[in-house]
């Protein structure tokens, strides 16, 4: 079970907008840390796709966007496109007894209909 | 091109020992933290250990603290993982990644641990 709460699938068709929920808690996303997301290709390493909640790397499509509010973020992803299809993951900090420690959610799969 | 690239992958028995490496190219290997991070077959990714850019600092995920050992060679620019004591549940593909701030930034390609008797 993930610390970070993420849909297990989300589809759209072509052209559509399509979010993709992170749900953390106060000692992750709600105590001020930031959020990350990755996309992961069908066969391959995970890529960044948005960092410090919601700057896109040099490269990234502006159709992708991040936001962050309270204990929660989210990806958005405007004009789907076929090639958009892939696992996407959040990636925060998460402080407990143990220390700060990185932490993932569990993935959401996105289908392009 | 900013490039990490693993190696040393493989089948280990349960309880055995298996050395990873991750060879950097194309930045100034010892000016980052570097990390290595799991997937396990069809699962999520899993945050496994970092280490700072002197080697002075090394953080683990619990699972594998006393088991696996992080370690770097900056002459050599490259990134190592020590893993012993090795379970069924350490099976997965185990990802290099350059650490920038507080986000990993680029992947390797990854290497396959399968760990079966």
């Amino acid at each position: 079970q993930s610390v970070l709460t993420q849909p297990p699938s989300v589809s759209g068709a072509p052209g559509q907008r399509v979010t993709i929920s992170c749900t953390g808690s106060s000692s992750n996303i709600g105590a001020g840390y930031d959020v990350h997301w990755y996309q992961q290709l069908p066969g391959t390493a995970p890529k960044l796709l948005i960092y410090g909640n919601s700057n896109r790397p040099s490269g990234v499509p502006d159709r992708f966007s991040g936001s962050k509010s309270g204990t929660s973020a989210s990806l958005a992803i405007t004009g789907l496109q076929a090639e958009d299809e892939a696992d996407y993951y959040c990636q925060s900090y998460d402080s407990s007894l143990s220390g700060r420690r990185e932490v993932f959610g569990g993935g959401t799969k996105l289908t392009v209909l | 091109e900013v490039q990490l690239v693993e190696s040393g992958g493989g089948l280990v028995q349960p309880g055995g020992s298996l050395r990873l490496s991750c060879a950097a190219s194309g930045f100034t290997f010892s000016s980052y933290w570097m990390s290595w991070v799991r997937q396990a077959p069809g699962k999520g990714l899993e945050w496994v250990a970092n280490i700072k850019q002197d080697g002075s600092e090394k953080y683990y995920v619990d699972s594998v603290k006393g088991r696996f050992t992080i370690s770097r060679d900056n002459a050599k620019n490259s990134l190592y993982l020590q893993m012993n004591s090795l379970r069924a549940e350490d099976t997965a593909v185990y990802y290099c990644a350059r650490k920038r701030f507080d986000w990993f930034d680029p992947w390797g390609q990854g290497t396959l641990v399968t760990v079966s008797s």
